[in-house]
């Protein structure tokens, strides 16, 4: 099944310790975003990749940056992590302009972030 | 601005009950809007979308939506309330120049045996 996989599901870290988070996707989508999601809020976008073009929201801190390698990856790298960063952190992929007016986000199941 | 608002953070229904969860929005042309189900520590997942064919929706699950344009709404439904359908549900919307998702701020639905 074509799907989006998040890696790991629960990752800890130590206050400052850089870290990074990994996506893939076998949808062959062109557009791949980072949310970061805490307690019973709702997801909010950090940044997105439509192919290799970088769109970073303006309100994303420094600490946060991103890589794509390729196609069917993408990471999210954390350089200093403090306690306001524990959070949930999704991964969603869409075809973007080329679906039109049925561009739809799928997302992996999350990576759980604990920052001691 | 551009903007959905979800009535009511928690919602809570017998089993068998009907489910109403309330989405409108706020924007000068209809956009394409979208439901999500969130389980406890689980991405989100599709339940159903409008993207301007039929305003009345259907998806996965048993649940449909129907798009309202005179109401600005996009209220997310089910006949009968199951225990597992107990979950976070958010509401969000796209315009059609964007790709970005505006999300509501969720609805957590309990259902009581």
């Amino acid at each position: 099944d074509a799907m989006v996989i998040q890696n790991p599901r629960y990752q800890v870290t130590q206050f400052g310790k850089p870290v990074t988070l990994s996506c893939s996707q076998t949808l062959n989508h062109n557009v791949m975003y980072w949310y970061q999601q805490k307690s019973s809020q709702a997801p909010k976008l950090l940044f997105h990749y439509y192919d290799k073009d970088f769109n970073n929201e303006a309100d994303t801190p420094d600490n946060f940056q991103s890589r794509r390698p390729n196609t069917s990856f993408c990471f999210l790298d954390i350089r200093s992590p403090g306690l306001g960063d524990a959070a949930m952190y999704l991964c969603a992929t869409s075809r973007g302009a080329l679906a039109g007016r049925s561009d739809t986000q799928y997302f992996g199941p999350g990576t759980r972030l604990t920052v001691l | 601005a551009q903007s959905v608002t979800q009535l009511g953070s928690h919602v809570s229904v017998s089993e068998g009950a009907l489910v109403l969860l309330r989405c409108n929005y706020s924007s000068s042309v209809p956009p394409y809007l979208f439901w999500y189900v969130q389980y406890p520590n689980q991405g989100l997942q599709l339940l159903l979308k409008y993207t301007s064919a039929a305003t009345l929706v259907k998806g996965i699950n048993g649940f449909e939506a129907e798009f309202k344009k005179s109401e600005t709404s996009f209220h997310l439904t089910k006949p009968s309330a199951h225990m597992s359908d107990a979950a976070e549900y958010f509401c969000a919307f796209r315009m059609d120049s964007s790709y970005k998702l505006i999300f509501g701020s969720g609805t957590r639905l309990l259902v009581r045996p």
